[in-house]
């Protein structure tokens, strides 16, 4: 099936840990992105890649990091940095920028 | 940046009545404008999507309409049911042609009274 694929969907951090969130698509396109998103709030944009081995800070990327080597590829790492990391983890990706995009299933994080 | 506007936040409709759900948005070159739908627990899923040389798109119950000169559009579902009960998102692209990026409203919880 095509699509994006998050893991896992469940996690859960100890303080000061880095975590890393999967996302993979065999959709073969081009820009990937992540969200993170509050209960009951909107969708903030993370980090967003518009080609391999290139991505652009979104509005709160403080204590997060990313990386594209692969085109299928955008794995988000939580940094102990991050005060506050409880939240859904949403990915998604288009064809190029400007097109429709797609989100994965989203992975939840929890610190414990 | 481009800011977004939506509401209501929530809304309760009577099943087989309309839902209107408003957007307004900032950046008057804005050019691609999506609605998502997200149930709980799940990822939010396209729905319907208005480009500015468009003034109104429709597939079955749901349409969404634009007014480029006041910079707001709206999603208007018709004949409501209670699998239409989730929390609907309006966003918008700017027109940063290279460096485009969704701006999501904040969300309207809508749900269907049987």
């Amino acid at each position: 099936d095509g699509g994006i694929t998050q893991s896992p969907k469940y996690l859960f951090r100890k303080e000061g840990q880095n975590v890393t969130l999967s996302c993979e698509q065999n959709l073969n396109h081009d820009a990937m992105y992540w969200y993170r998103q509050d209960p009951g709030q909107g969708l903030r944009l993370i980090y967003y890649s518009q080609i391999v081995n290139d991505f652009q800070k979104g509005d709160i990327a403080e204590g997060y990091s990313v990386s594209r080597e692969k085109k299928e590829s955008f794995p988000l790492t939580v940094t102990s940095a991050q005060k506050n990391p409880t939240a859904f983890y949403l990915c998604a990706s288009t064809v190029f920028s400007g097109n429709t995009i797609y989100f994965g299933e989203g992975s939840w994080l929890t610190v414990v | 940046g481009e800011n977004v506007e939506q509401h209501p936040s929530t809304l309760s409709v009577q099943e087989g009545d309309s839902a209107v759900i408003k957007c307004t948005y900032s950046d008057s070159a804005s050019n691609y404008f999506p609605w998502y739908k997200q149930e709980l627990g799940k990822g939010p899923q396209l729905i319907i999507d208005i480009r500015s040389n468009v003034g109104e798109k429709k597939d079955q119950r749901i349409a969404v309409t634009l007014n480029k000169t006041a910079k707001h559009f709206s999603l208007h579902i018709t004949e409501t049911q209670p699998e239409d009960s989730a929390v609907y998102f309006c966003a918008v692209i700017g027109s940063n042609f290279g460096n485009e990026k969704l701006t999501f409203g904040t969300g309207t919880r809508l749900t269907i009274i049987p």
